[in-house]
């Protein structure tokens, strides 16, 4: 299996400051098609995780412009340009690349201080 | 919008079998494929596996030996059957679709099902 590192685990941002999550892969997730099959999610309090970013850098419709994510091959980042309070939850970075299975990062959390 | 809605008991007892259903409102259970996703309480994600609409399955290694996703496209179904449950296998259980099998892209809101005697 592929296993999913994040950095850090929990992160506390004072509301309109910059943040950035750290996902790395113990293997490549480019695959032979050309894509990189690395995602980002938010799970916010009592709620399902809600797709933010797919194949590294690409934002879902209606994802606010100030989530962007970049990398390459094993590591990645999800960087938040001004934290605001309803960016508090659980990111988690997931590769499918191979499967099976998925795999899933550890999650961080994002509180605001 | 596609809505997805988990269903099932809240309670099993431990050496059954736990069943969910996934009910898809909002579009067809065609051309896409649907997954089952774990979250034990306080913990992270685990992927159960998926089921393409045509019946074709890709199972968690780890739960394999367990587990079966059916789908039932009469009824805009798509269903988990996860046998020998233990208090490891207490989680909310989501249900998802994804365009291609590399993507999550909706989720259900989740269903708590604790193991317990």
């Amino acid at each position: 299996d592929i296993v999913m590192t994040q950095t850090p685990l929990s992160l506390s941002v004072t509301p309109g400051q910059p943040a950035s999550i750290s996902c790395k892969s113990n293997q490549s997730l480019l695959h032979s098609d050309g894509k990189t099959y690395l995602y980002w999610y938010l799970q916010k309090p009592g709620q399902s995780p809600q797709l933010l970013i797919y194949e590294v850098s690409n934002r879902l419709s209606g994802v606010p412009n100030r989530f962007s994510g970049s990398g390459s091959g094993t590591d990645f980042t999800l960087k938040i340009s001004r934290v605001e309070a309803e960016d508090v939850g659980f990111y988690y970075c997931m590769q499918s690349i191979q499967l099976p299975p998925v795999t899933f990062g550890p999650g961080t959390k994002v509180d605001i201080k | 919008q596609v809505q997805l809605q988990e269903s099932g008991p809240g309670l099993v007892k431990p050496s059954e079998t736990l069943s969910l259903t996934c009910t898809v409102s909002g579009g067809s259970i065609s051309n896409y494929y649907w997954s089952w996703i774990r979250q034990p309480p306080g913990k992270g994600l685990e992927w159960i596996g998926y089921i393409y609409y045509s019946g074709n399955t890709n199972y968690n290694p780890s739960l394999k030996s367990r587990i079966t996703i059916s789908v039932d496209t009469s009824k805009n179904q798509f269903s988990l059957k996860l046998s020998s449950v233990t208090a490891a296998d207490t989680a909310v259980y989501y249900c998802a679709r994804g365009g291609t099998i590399h993507i999550l892209q909706h989720w259900g809101q989740g269903t708590l099902v604790t193991v317990s005697s």
